[in-house]
């Protein structure tokens, strides 16, 4: 059971615009910043959005980060069939000491 | 560019202990400015943050592992390791060392090593 809690699956056609959401409490996203990755399949996960909103360098800006109170939300834009993939929030949680909890992971699906 | 190559077994029998370096090439640990951290993601599951480490040997851990885990740098040799012992089927997973922020609660991974897949099993 993750601390972050995200859809198991979310699904578009190309050219749509879909959005994650990741639910989390007071304690993480609710005082921290908010992180997204993309995983491909037997690969390894690659940081897309950083503090929020901030797009990492390279990454397109088809993806958009927000949160509001203890949610956060990853939007993807002009859907690709490149964008199927697993993505996953990340933030600080104050709680015991401080530490770095992840959503459960959404399968993105382009249909 | 930052490179990060995770070495250690791929199997380990329950109740032993598990032992991982991460190389890092192409940037150096003890010049500060990152912490270096550990992640594991078991088969068909999630991603879990073990700990990361300072080149000072600060280190904050995973609430759940933190009676089991240990972690240390080498400056001289540029590699950070991760120490779990007591290890069960549950800790059957690919574990990716990977460069943590200076801001330690940025969850902020940018830099990744492969990963290492790690089976618990007699």
């Amino acid at each position: 059971q993750s601390v972050l809690t995200q859809p198991p699956s979310a699904s578009g056609t190309p050219g749509q615009s879909v959005t994650i959401s990741c639910s989390g409490s007071r304690s993480n996203i609710g005082s921290n910043t908010v992180y997204w990755y993309q995983q491909f399949p037997g690969k390894t996960p690659k940081l897309l959005i950083h503090t929020t909103n901030q797009r990492l360098s390279g990454v397109p800006d088809r993806f958009s980060g927000s949160k509001s109170g203890t949610s956060a939300s990853l939007a993807i834009s002009g859907l690709q069939s490149e964008d199927e993939a697993d993505y996953y929030c990340a933030a600080w949680d104050d709680s015991l000491n401080g530490h770095v909890v992840f959503g459960g992971g959404t399968t993105l699906t382009v249909l | 560019q930052v490179q990060l190559e995770e070495s250690g077994p791929g199997l380990v029998k329950p109740s032993e202990t598990l032992s991982l370096t991460c190389n890092v090439s192409g940037g150096f640990i003890n010049r500060g400015g990152f912490y270096w951290g550990w992640i594991r993601q078991s088969p068909g599951k999630g991603l879990e943050w073990i700990g990361s480490i300072y080149h000072t040997g600060s280190t904050h851990f995973n609430p759940a592992l933190k009676t089991r885990v240990s972690m240390s740098v080498d400056t001289a040799s540029n590699q950070f390791s991760l120490t779990l012992t007591s290890v069960a089927a549950a800790d059957t997973a690919v574990y990716f060392c990977a460069r943590h922020h200076v801001v330690v609660t940025a969850p902020r991974f940018e830099f990744w090593g492969q990963g290492i897949l790690v089976t618990v099993s007699s």
